[in-house]
């Protein structure tokens, strides 16, 4: 099994709404923290969200606060972002990541998923 | 937020040697009560996602080859790799995880 599978990405209209899923296997979310961290195409690495293992602790870069959230299902072992009010600058491949155990409150990140493409355009 | 800065942008090296690549960070990512620095590396090659290769600035990743290595301490970071393999080619991410996670841009290593 591959640890972690994004999915939920596609094309979107500027203003609309898309949700992300990322499953996650051989562990469980209830343990661990995980991020998300995004990709513009050709570009480098930016850091979304992040929610700690207790699933209740949410940190937001400012690009995004306000209108992403980030939340888990426990019980589908399962890790969620509701992107809302999508821009164009929002389209980049979104990759869930794994926090690295012990690392402070936000804390490297040990594994990553494959990643899924959300592209805002009209 | 702390801004990472990573030097050059790219570099080309030839196989069998030594590859350098610098990371700065605006402000001091020792933590004084453990007295580690909240910084980490990552190798990304094209079409794949990011691999974790050292955390705490030079704790290296299992599996991760011992031709790479990590130094540095506060605001100044260095990834090495002793000889260059040709599987090397990829982006090098360096990562501080002091406050907010903030990445570098990113430095290109060509053959």
């Amino acid at each position: 099994q591959v640890p972690l599978v994004e999915y939920g990405g596609g094309v979107v209209q500027p203003g609309e709404s898309l949700r992300l899923s990322c499953a996650a296997s051989g562990f469980s979310l209830s343990s661990h923290g995980m991020h998300w961290v995004r990709q513009a195409l050709g570009k480098g690495l930016e850091w979304v969200a992040f929610i700690r293992y207790d699933g209740d602790t949410k940190y937001y870069a400012d690009s995004v606060k306000g209108r992403f959230t980030i939340s888990r299902d426990s019980s589908k072992n399962t890790l969620y972002l509701q992107m809302n009010s999508l821009r164009p600058e929002d389209t980049a491949v979104y990759y869930c990541a794994k926090y690295g155990g012990n690392s402070g409150t936000f804390g490297y990140l040990d594994l990553w998923g494959r990643g899924t493409l959300v592209t805002v355009s009209s | 937020d702390i801004v990472m800065t990573q030097s050059p942008d790219s570099l080309a090296v030839s196989l069998g040697e030594r590859a350098t690549i610098n990371c700065k960070s605006s402000q001091s990512v020792l933590f004084s009560s453990n007295n580690k620095n909240f910084l980490a590396w990552y190798q990304q090659k094209p079409g794949q996602p990011p691999k974790l290769l050292f955390s705490w600035a030079s704790t290296r990743e299992s599996g991760v080859p011992d031709r790479f290595s990590g130094s540095g301490s506060g605001t100044d970071f260095t990834l090495t790799i002793s000889s260059l393999q040709a599987e090397d080619v990829a982006v090098y991410y360096c990562q501080q995880y002091y406050s907010s996670p903030t990445f570098g841009q990113g430095t290109r290593l060509e053959i």
